[in-house]
């Protein structure tokens, strides 16, 4: 079975610019998440998908990040414009389970920004 | 705002020694998980724990839910350099099943 795609794994890009971040779920994983992972700290939510909806974006900086999930399958995360301190891994991962269950998460490699 | 304290933040130890790592919250959780991240990877799930009081064994790995189901361990006997990397915890609220997570534990053992 394949796992969590992500891509790119790395992208250096100055501040202002914009970057796009790609994610292929397990297949047939209903919820996919987005967490921003900085160097020395746990994973920080993001956005959290059910199908093609958004079920938490309460931590997402709305006015420069922004995701999609169409057709409820692969997902994309957007920044625009990038700042210094958005330099970090980003972590997509998967779940088998619906909304109201919180079962094994399955990562992708992450993709590394630095922000320069 | 729902906090997961992980301790200690960091530990270098020698190969063949027994450690401990502890995850303790004052909320309460349905259910909690803990997943070891490698360098450039992501995190790979361990172990859920559900019950109250529940302990599961995972090799030389034993994690415990404590009874109030407010924090959890995770020992370690005789520590190899396989074990190297950083320990998350993810409790999952028992209001609406939302996952907090721990800032790790990064492991180091020496051989």
């Amino acid at each position: 079975e394949a796992g969590v795609a992500q891509s790119p794994r790395y992208k250096i890009i100055e501040k202002r610019q914009s970057v796009a971040f790609w994610c292929n779920p397990i297949s047939g994983h209903a919820t996919l998440y987005w967490y921003q992972q900085i160097l020395g700290q746990g994973p920080k939510l993001l956005i959290q998908f059910q199908n093609n909806g958004v079920v938490d974006d309460s931590q997402l900086p709305k006015d420069r990040f922004s995701a999609e999930r169409l057709k409820g399958v692969d997902s994309t995360l957007k920044i625009q414009p990038a700042k210094l301190e958005d330099s970090a891994v980003y972590l997509c991962a998967s779940s088998l389970n619906g909304r109201g269950v919180t079962g094994e998460l399955f990562f992708g490699e992450g993709s590394r920004l630095t922000v320069l | 705002t729902q906090l997961l304290e992980q301790s200690p933040q960091f530990l270098s130890i020698q190969e063949g020694e027994n450690l401990t790592v502890y995850c303790n919250s004052s909320s309460v959780f349905s259910s909690l998980q803990w997943y070891r991240q490698e360098p450039g990877e992501g995190p790979v799930l361990l172990v859920t724990v559900v019950t109250g009081g529940e302990v599961k064994k995972l090799k030389r790995l034993t994690f415990q839910f404590g009874d109030a189901r407010k924090d959890s361990s995770l020992h370690i006997t005789a520590a190899q350099p396989g074990d190297t990397g950083l320990y998350l915890c993810a409790g999952a609220l028992d209001s609406n099943y939302q996952l907090i997570w721990g800032a790790g534990t990064k492991l180091i053992i020496k051989p």
